[in-house]
């Protein structure tokens, strides 16, 4: 089925890092929403994004709801080792009848 | 808030066996739930999306017989695997949101089916 562009696939970087990860897609959502997973457990929503432009914060995570309503980018500041683990992006529109259309994920590992 | 509870976390079971997997939203009224599947390094899959008091509507591909789900309650869906065999072992992933619209869905923790 759809899905959305998620970017990078995986990420290796060194506790105390910024990390950047995106999403784009070729249809256009009302709703843009980021998750992470640990193993063994179900997704936890970490953001929600419900107008264009938007950027909202959650501690050390930043996320944005692109001006074209196509992308929304996820950055986390100064990792910590618990920040390990599978990010997604999921999109919402009326046209998907409000179900999530799901990125791929992008595995975070920290290196010790 | 917005807590999704999901049991049993673990199940293993023979070939043949029924298994019912439940979904509870704790502290507000879930309109809809979602059942999704996931397979190991992959995002998840939606198998139906589960309306309170109507039946659910599945994905193609995904046979309503095998899986069927029930939610009574706004509080409570059900997943039952009927008959199970190997190849149904998975993850399977409940979800619940208080409307049908433009509100995020909250997660349970999942239960790991695997069939012997």
């Amino acid at each position: 089925g759809q899905q959305l562009n998620q970017s990078p696939q995986s990420m290796f970087i060194q506790e105390g890092e910024d990390v950047s990860m995106n999403c784009t897609s070729s249809s256009i959502f009302n709703t843009w929403l980021w998750y992470k997973q640990d193993p063994g457990e179900g997704p936890v929503l970490l953001i929600a994004l419900y107008k264009a432009g938007e950027l909202t914060s959650n501690g050390r995570l930043t996320a944005q709801f692109g001006i074209t309503r196509k992308d929304s980018f996820l950055n986390i500041s100064a990792s910590i080792p618990s920040d390990v683990g599978i990010y997604f992006c999921a999109g919402q529109s009326r046209d998907s009848n409000y179900q999530l259309i799901w990125g791929a994920g992008t595995k975070l590992i920290i290196k010790p | 808030g917005a807590v999704v509870s999901q049991h049993p976390s673990w199940v293993i079971c023979k070939s043949g066996t029924s298994v019912k997997i439940e979904c509870r939203s704790l502290d507000f009224q879930a309109t809809t739930m979602f059942w999704y599947r996931q397979f190991p390094k992959q995002s998840l899959m939606l198998m139906a999306t589960s309306n309170e008091g109507s039946k659910a509507t599945y994905e193609q591909g995904v046979e309503k017989d095998k899986f069927l789900i029930n939610h009574a309650s706004l509080t409570l869906s059900t997943l039952t695997v009927t008959s199970a065999h190997p190849e149904d072992s998975s993850f399977y992933i409940c979800s619940a949101t208080e409307t049908a619209t433009n509100q995020p869905q909250h997660f349970g923790d999942g239960t790991r089916l695997s069939i012997l």
